[in-house]
């Protein structure tokens, strides 16, 4: 089956701590995304990647960091300094920047803080 | 900044009725896509619809898109209870022409009861 796994479904992080988030597609896709989901609102974008060894800021970049070593791949970390990190994030894909195609989401990991 | 704001924030109706959502957005744009969200889950890409189309369809999903209102509205006809999710606009500015960089509403709320 080609697609987008993101796991876990479910993190609980206590406070201080970093956690990583996984994100994995076989789509074959060149570009990358991490997005932000607060209750009743829409995406907010944390980090993308166009292409392997590359990443660029989104809008809320602010206490996360990724890396993207292989194509497949684009782990988002949650550090210490993310103040308000309980939310639903979703990482997604897309066949190539320069291009109007779809996205592809995976399914979500949903943080909490304890 | 929000590009996209849909409109209403939440839509009722029961089964079989047509249901019509809303979408506007404040600069020039490259395409318009929206997405289907169940709740806990990821997006759905579900139709994207470029700057020089006025009309789409898909199945049941018909969309328009006025580049001269700024807005763009999806409608379901013949409404079924498993309809019942969250529907996103997303849009790509002329700055910006990669899809998962696109710049989501906050969503429309829809219910179909049975």
């Amino acid at each position: 089956d080609g697609g987008i796994t993101q796991s876990p479904k479910y993190l609980f992080r206590k406070e201080g701590q970093n956690v990583t988030l996984s994100c994995e597609q076989n789509l074959n896709h060149d570009a990358m995304y991490w997005y932000r989901q607060d209750p009743g609102q829409g995406l907010r974008l944390i980090y993308y990647s166009q292409i392997v060894n590359d990443f660029q800021k989104g809008d809320i970049a602010e206490g996360y960091s990724v890396s993207r070593e292989k194509k497949e791949s684009f782990p988002l970390t949650v550090t210490s300094a993310q103040k308000n990190p309980t939310a639903f994030y979703l990482c997604a894909s897309s066949m190539g920047w320069g291009l109007n195609t779809e996205a592809f989401f995976g399914q979500g990991t949903r943080l909490t803080v304890v | 900044s929000q590009q996209g704001e849909e409109d209403p924030q939440a839509l009722s109706i029961q089964e079989g009725e047509n249901a019509t959502m809303n979408c506007s957005y404040k600069t020039s744009i490259n395409n318009l896509q929206w997405y289907r969200q169940n709740s806990g889950r990821g997006l759905v890409h579900l139709i994207l619809i470029r700057s020089n189309e006025r009309e789409k369809h898909s199945g049941r999903l018909r969309v328009t898109l006025d580049t001269s209102k700024k807005s763009s509205s999806l409608l379901i006809t013949a409404s079924r209870a498993a309809d019942t999710a969250s529907y996103f606009c997303a849009t790509d500015g002329t700055a910006n022409t990669n899809a998962g960089k696109s710049t989501f509403g906050d969503g429309t709320t829809l219910t179909v009861k049975p």
